[in-house]
């Protein structure tokens, strides 16, 4: 069946440090996948997405790689920050039938910052 | 420009006890959702509507309907509620539907705590 996964459910990294949160997915035909940052008591939060016919893609502070080959997703942010402390959900995208789009969640990693 | 706003923002209910979940959203998005988030199980999709006039559907659609009021409401509905039925409950939106057919990501609200006792 289909599933979105990430590799580890806590990371702790210093403040100023990069971070990088991994995800794999497993329906080699998802052609759209988004990364979100969801803050305690708070909705998630929309943070970058990639096509499939995209390796890589650069937003403020954050890079999203995307390998096919292996079907493995990851969001890179650079000298992160305090308020980067949130949990961070890779989604895959699917079509549906009625036209509108499903997204299959991971069940998230927890990032943490250390000052 | 508020995105997706949901009401109310806490509720505890009695098993049995029924309730409608408000969300609107001011972005002119075509498609909008419903979705629950648990402990260790992510986010699942209840309900989507992809257009106005349609609803759909999703994972874990049992115990619950929905309605499309217009293009900017989409309301959830527990008939009879049960403990099963505690989670946090999520809106979102996106503009995917109707004449656009593109990838979109989806908005999503601040959530509705439901305790079911």
């Amino acid at each position: 069946g289909e599933s979105v996964g990430l590799h580890l459910p806590t990371l702790s990294v210093q403040e100023g440090d990069n971070s990088i949160i991994n995800c794999a997915y497993s329906n080699s035909a998802s052609d759209y996948f988004i990364w979100y940052k969801q803050e305690s008591g708070k909705g998630p939060q929309f943070i970058i997405d990639i096509r499939s016919n995209m390796d890589k893609r650069q937003g403020q502070r954050v890079t999203v790689l995307l390998n096919k080959t292996v079907k493995h997703l990851s969001l890179q942010i650079a000298a992160t920050q305090p308020g980067d402390s949130a949990v961070y959900f890779c989604a895959e995208n699917h079509i549906l039938t009625g036209g509108g789009n499903k997204l299959t969640f991971g069940t998230g990693t927890q990032l943490k910052v250390e000052l | 420009n508020a995105g997706v706003t949901q009401t109310p923002k806490f509720q505890v209910l009695k098993t049995g006890q029924s309730m409608t979940l408000q969300c609107a959203q001011d972005m002119n998005h075509n498609s909008m959702y419903w979705y629950r988030q648990d402990p260790g199980m992510g986010l699942r999709l209840i309900y989507y509507s992809a257009s106005e006039g349609t609803t759909d559907k999703g994972e874990v659609p049992n115990g619950y309907n929905v309605s499309r009021l217009n293009k900017r409401e989409f309301s959830l509905r527990l008939e009879s509620a049960a403990p099963s039925q505690t989670s946090v409950y999520f809106c979102a939106s996106s503009l995917r539907g109707g004449r656009y057919r593109g990838n979109q990501p989806q908005h999503f609200g601040d959530g509705t705590r439901l305790s079911i006792l």
